[in-house]
């Protein structure tokens, strides 16, 4: 049961334009959502979260929509770098003592210059 | 952010051994946590790693395995026990913050041959 869902699995963009990758979720418990890059033999490198309280948080480049009537959350990236070619993976987390985060799939992301 | 390290960065293991990955933060941190991530999959939670009492594992992952130790606020070990080649994947030791933010170590690549 995948709780957390990117349905894709790559997205290639040109330098300048914007990046959007998507992500679905179907535990309406989850109400604190994060964004992570990661490149090849590194850690996940933590980008941008949103609580569920919020439908739009931004840093920079780097923009979180949450949808929550439709389960969904995107990332956009604007304008798309090179340096940004990696795999980004959502994650959930219904907060509480735990703080058990739940991990999508992933997208690899290509910008070509 | 913590700074996070791992030992060792990578090792090739042969079937029925065991092989124990370091976790060491530069600051005392309350939650400490075990991911693998198969390769082409996402990343799956262990374990969380309890200081001074037993870990408490996910479904599908059992103490005999991974057994897991937390000997204080800024140190873990995960053993992978009695190794297949099943058991090749990128081991990540990350730690929590505030609310559900976590901070990830560089991994370990484990092949097992």
């Amino acid at each position: 049961d995948q709780q957390v869902k990117q349905n894709s699995p790559s997205l290639s963009v040109q330098e300048g334009r914007i990046s959007i990758l998507n992500c679905d979720y179907t535990n309406s418990m989850f109400d604190y959502f994060l964004w992570y890059k990661k490149y090849p033999a590194e850690g996940p490198t933590f980008l941008i979260s949103i609580s569920s309280i919020k439908d739009k948080n931004e840093d920079g480049r780097f923009t979180v929509f949450l949808n929550k009537s439709a389960k969904h959350l995107s990332l956009h990236i604007v304008p798309s770098q090179p340096g940004d070619s990696a795999v980004y993976f959502c994650a959930a987390s219904e907060g509480g003592a735990t703080n058990k985060l739940i991990f999508g799939t992933g997208t690899l992301l290509a910008v070509q210059p | 952010s913590a700074v996070i390290s791992q030992k060792p960065s990578r090792d090739i293991c042969q079937r029925g051994t065991s092989l124990t990955i370091q976790c060491q933060v530069d600051s005392q941190v309350t939650m400490m946590f075990w991911y693998r991530q198969q390769p082409g999959q996402s990343l799956t939670l262990i374990a969380t790693a309890n200081q001074g009492s037993e870990a408490t594992y996910e479904s599908g992952f059992v103490i005999d395995k991974f057994p897991i130790s937390r000997p204080n606020l800024t140190f873990s070990t995960l053993t992978v026990s009695n190794m297949s080649p099943e058991d090749s994947s990128i081991y990540l030791c990350s730690v929590g913050t505030s609310g559900a933010l976590q901070f990830f170590g560089p991994g370990t690549r484990l092949t097992v041959l």
